[in-house]
């Protein structure tokens, strides 16, 4: 069975500096992965996924990952963090069955960002 | 042109009681799902239908029985609700049922069991 491990359950960060979640994953077969985010008070948004091609994935709001599969990991970045990137994130990976599949999720990164 | 939606946001209720949410999605999915998060923000699925059939059932109490009478709406009802039901429930959405689209979310419905 897959399972994902967000190194990580809090992440303070101040405005304009780097934005850097760790994500590791153990998966039998080739895994999809997937970074979500929750705002507070509201449902998960999809920023970006990883399925096949391409290792670095550019997601929504600036934000990349890039799936390193010598490492089993999919670390989220972004480049300069925004007031407004303060929310919880959570990896993801999916784990198939014969004919349907659904998600493992992280226990969840907070992210705080700081004047 | 809200997505996902549920009702209600927030449900406050005794313990023993029969509640339930309602979720509809407008997005034309085949997929339905439900997941729970708790109080430490862990979310966990514990439904899924396609096409108005249970495809993921995970060990969730009996008491929990989710009804989908069209592929637009899944509904969860709860028997005999316990103080560990207390969480955020969220119906979610997708075009396939292999769990690699994108899944779109309802807001959540806040359950608090007195």
């Amino acid at each position: 069975a897959q399972s994902v491990t967000q190194l990580g359950s809090h992440v303070s960060v101040s405005e304009g500096a780097l934005v850097l979640l760790r994500c590791n994953y153990s998966s039998s077969v080739p895994p999809y992965l997937f970074w979500y985010v929750q705002y507070p008070n509201q449902g998960l948004q999809l920023l970006l996924k990883y399925t096949t091609g391409a290792t670095l994935v550019k997601g929504i709001n600036g934000f990349e990952a890039e799936f390193k599969k010598s490492e089993t990991s999919f670390h989220l970045t972004k480049p300069s963090a925004h007031m407004s990137d303060a929310a919880e994130y959570f990896c993801a990976v999916s784990e198939f069955s014969d004919s349907w599949g659904k998600l493992q999720f992280g226990a969840g990164t907070q992210v705080v960002v700081t004047p | 042109d809200t997505a996902v939606s549920q009702t209600p946001k927030y449900l406050v209720t005794q313990m023993g009681n029969d509640k339930s949410i309602k979720c509809e999605q407008n997005l034309g999915h085949d997929t339905m799902y439900w997941y729970k998060q708790d109080s430490k923000k862990f979310l966990k699925i514990m439904f899924s239908y396609n096409n108005k059939e249970l495809i993921i059932n995970e060990t969730v109490p009996n008491r929990f029985s989710p009804k989908s009478p069209d592929k637009a709406h899944l509904n969860l009802h709860i028997n005999s609700l316990e103080l560990g039901d207390s969480a955020v429930y969220f119906c979610a959405s997708s075009q396939g049922e292999l769990g690699i689209d994108e899944q779109f979310f309802g807001p959540g419905t806040r359950l608090t069991v007195l």
